[in-house]
This record gives C-alpha cells, sequence and structure tokens, in this order.
C-alpha cells in the first residue's frame, strides 16, 4: 500500500541555519503532497502542497519539491528561526477516503538562539 | 473565524466507560475525518465522512464508531474503550478530496 517515510528526528539547528527534511514515498499513479505543520499544544496546519510532479509548493520561507523520478518531497528552508520549532508532517493524498491523507512519522524540529 | 473545534481537549477515562469526541466545524464543507496520532506512526484515519448520513471505514476503525446527522457534527464514540485506544485525536474537514482543516486535538488516556 501507499506510504511516507521522513527522516528521523529530532533535528536541532542554530537560528538562521538551512534546513533539510527528507521525505520519500511509495503510491501508485499520482498523489498529492503535502506538508504539514504541528506546533506545540496544537493541531496540524497546512505548509505547503504540491500536486503534480515538478510543482514547487512554497510558504513562510519553506519549500519542496514534487520530485516523480525519485518519489521524493524535501522539505528546505534557507534560513530557520526559533518560531519554527515544531513537528514536521509530509503527507500524501490519493483524493480517495474522503481526502485521506497518509503521513510521514512526523520530524521535530529545535531551532536554539 | 473558520475553525474546527473539538471537545473534550482532555480526558481520562477507565476502560469500559463509553466516551463520544465531540467535533464541528463551521466552514460548511461536505468531507470530514477522524484521525489518531501515535508516537512513531504518525495520524492513521480511523472513519470518514463524505456526506451527511454517509460515513465509511478508515484504515483503524475497530473499536470507533462515528454518526454524521448533520454536516457540521462528526463525532466519534468509543462504547467500550479499552488502554489501546490512549492515542491523541484530531477532527479534520475539507471542501473536498484535498486539503484538511485540523482541528485543536483530543488527549485521551484509558487506564
Amino acid at each position: 500500500g501507499d506510504s511516507v517515510t521522513q527522516m528521523e528526528g529530532p533535528v536541532t539547528l542554530s537560528e538562521e541555519a538551512f534546513l533539510t527534511i527528507n521525505c520519500t514515498y511509495t503510491a501508485t499513479g499520482y498523489p498529492s503532497l503535502f506538508w504539514y505543520v504541528q506546533y506545540p499544544g496544537e493541531g496540524l496546519q497546512l505548509l505547503l502542497k504540491a500536486t503534480k510532479a515538478d510543482d514547487k509548493g512554497s510558504n513562510k520561507g519553506f519549500e519542496a519539491t514534487y520530485r516523480k523520478e525519485t518519489t521524493s518531497f524535501h522539505l528546505e528552508k534557507g534560513s530557520v528561526q526559533v518560531s519554527d520549532s515544531a513537528v514536521y508532517f509530509c503527507a500524501l493524498s490519493q483524493g480517495n477516503q474522503g481526502g485521506k491523507l497518509i503521513f510521514g512519522q512526523g520530524t521535530e524540529l529545535s531551532v536554539k538562539p | 473565524e473558520a475553525q474546527v473545534t473539538q471537545n473534550p481537549r482532555y480526558l481520562i477515562t477507565v476502560t469500559g466507560k463509553k466516551l463520544t469526541v465531540t467535533c464541528s466545524q463551521n466552514m460548511n464543507h461536505e468531507y470530514m475525518s477522524w484521525y489518531r496520532q501515535d508516537p512513531g506512526l504518525g495520524l492513521r484515519q480511523i472513519y470518514y465522512s463524505m456526506n451527511v448520513e454517509v460515513t465509511d471505514k478508515g484504515d483503524v476503525p475497530e473499536g470507533y464508531k462515528v454518526s454524521r446527522k448533520e454536516k457540521r457534527n462528526f463525532p466519534l464514540i468509543l462504547e467500550s474503550p479499552s488502554p489501546n485506544q490512549t492515542s491523541l485525536y484530531f477532527c479534520a474537514s475539507s471542501p473536498g478530496e484535498d486539503t484538511q482543516y485540523f482541528g485543536p486535538g483530543t488527549r485521551l488516556t484509558v487506564l
């Protein structure tokens, strides 16, 4: 079945460092890909998405490109801030089961001043 | 403000005592889902609904029930909770088979 694999955390970075969180997926067809962010004590918020190969999603300085050839959707940010500390989830959707999202296990990011 | 609300936010209960977690959305979304979040497993879909009176099983439905009598509400029912249902639960809604909007979560502990 479909699945998503993320790099394990926690990831600890200094402020202004470059961030990469790896995400690869296994799926049939052409799923939509998402990054969600969960701040402490809160629900998940959509960070960015891409719906077809070579699309780049971007938001708040974060970017991810849908790479069909490598089945990847890596999250990047050029300069992280303390406020980016959160858990990041990569997910895919085949558009079935009410838009069901299949999530990776999540990657915790901690940014130190 | 557009939002998904859940109640209660925290609940500690004992094995076998029936409970209901409520979920309500004010965005007039057709689709609603319940997920549970467990360490190392991400979120997994429990049940979903694509319209009033239309519900179906997700990936981990055992031990749960849902109902969709009104478009805005989608309660999750645990008829006889067990310790393996201790988890963090999220309700979500969406206008279609795309971006989902999540509630703040309900942390359930079953003793």
